[in-house]
């Protein structure tokens, strides 16, 4: 059974420019959150996505936004990209229920010049 | 509010020798669920054990165990007979309700742990 998938593994930006990162979960997965990792701030929720809904969202501002599609996969979108931006972009499927375990991608890294 | 603390950034332990990392975490809610994730540095998260909230008896995997104790809200790893393999990052976890009813997670900063030949 495939893991779940990020695309691309690495990314590099400058300021102002705008930026969507991709995630396949794991078949038969219907949620899907994300996470931007920092050394200073860990890891910190962005936004889960359900059956195509966005389902909860984290304190980040209206530049980040996510989508599902019918087949689960999800993307994330940047706008206007900031130097603080730069982060590794982690992706988790689940089935969606209570008290199961976040299956993860290895994550974009994205950087911002 | 709900938290998850990790007053450990780095530690050392010797091959085959045990080793704990440190979680403590806060909530209000009765009912939550713990998490313990591994991070290589390739970077994906790996799922190592959990622990619900009214679970009495505390979690093993393999060599990994859950030193829950519930009063003093900690969620100790317990890492044993470490292996070289062993070595990354390593981050408590913790399940909490949103007031629409639905969950999210929220991670601690995490341990970099590394195992000495």
């Amino acid at each position: 059974k495939a893991g779940v998938t990020q695309t691309p593994r690495y990314l590099i930006k400058t300021r102002g420019q705008q930026v969507t990162l991709s995630c396949s979960p794991i078949s038969g997965h219907r949620s899907v959150s994300w996470y931007q990792q920092t050394p200073g701030q860990g890891l910190q929720f962005l936004f889960e996505y359900f059956s195509e809904t966005q389902r909860n969202k984290g304190n980040f501002p209206g530049r980040f936004s996510g989508r599902q599609f019918s087949n689960s996969r999800s993307e994330m979108n940047v706008s206007t990209l900031e130097l603080g931006d730069s982060a590794l972009y982690l992706c988790a499927s689940s089935l969606g229920q209570y008290n199961e375990k976040l299956f993860f991608g290895s994550g974009t890294q994205l950087s911002v010049l | 509010a709900q938290k998850i603390t990790q007053t450990q950034p780095g530690m050392f332990v010797q091959e085959k020798e045990a080793v704990t990392l440190d979680c403590t975490y806060d909530t209000s809610d009765p009912s939550y669920g713990l998490f313990w994730y591994k991070q290589p540095s390739s970077g994906e998260m790996i799922f190592l054990i959990y622990q619900g909230s009214y679970d009495q008896q505390n979690a093993t995997e393999g060599r990994y165990s859950l030193n829950f104790q519930k009063a003093r809200k900690s969620a100790n790893l317990v890492i044993s007979a470490s292996q070289l393999g062993d070595s990354a990052m390593y981050f408590c976890a913790m399940r909490q309700f949103t007031t629409s009813g639905t969950y999210k997670y929220i991670f601690g900063t995490g341990t970099r742990l590394k195992v000495l030949a």
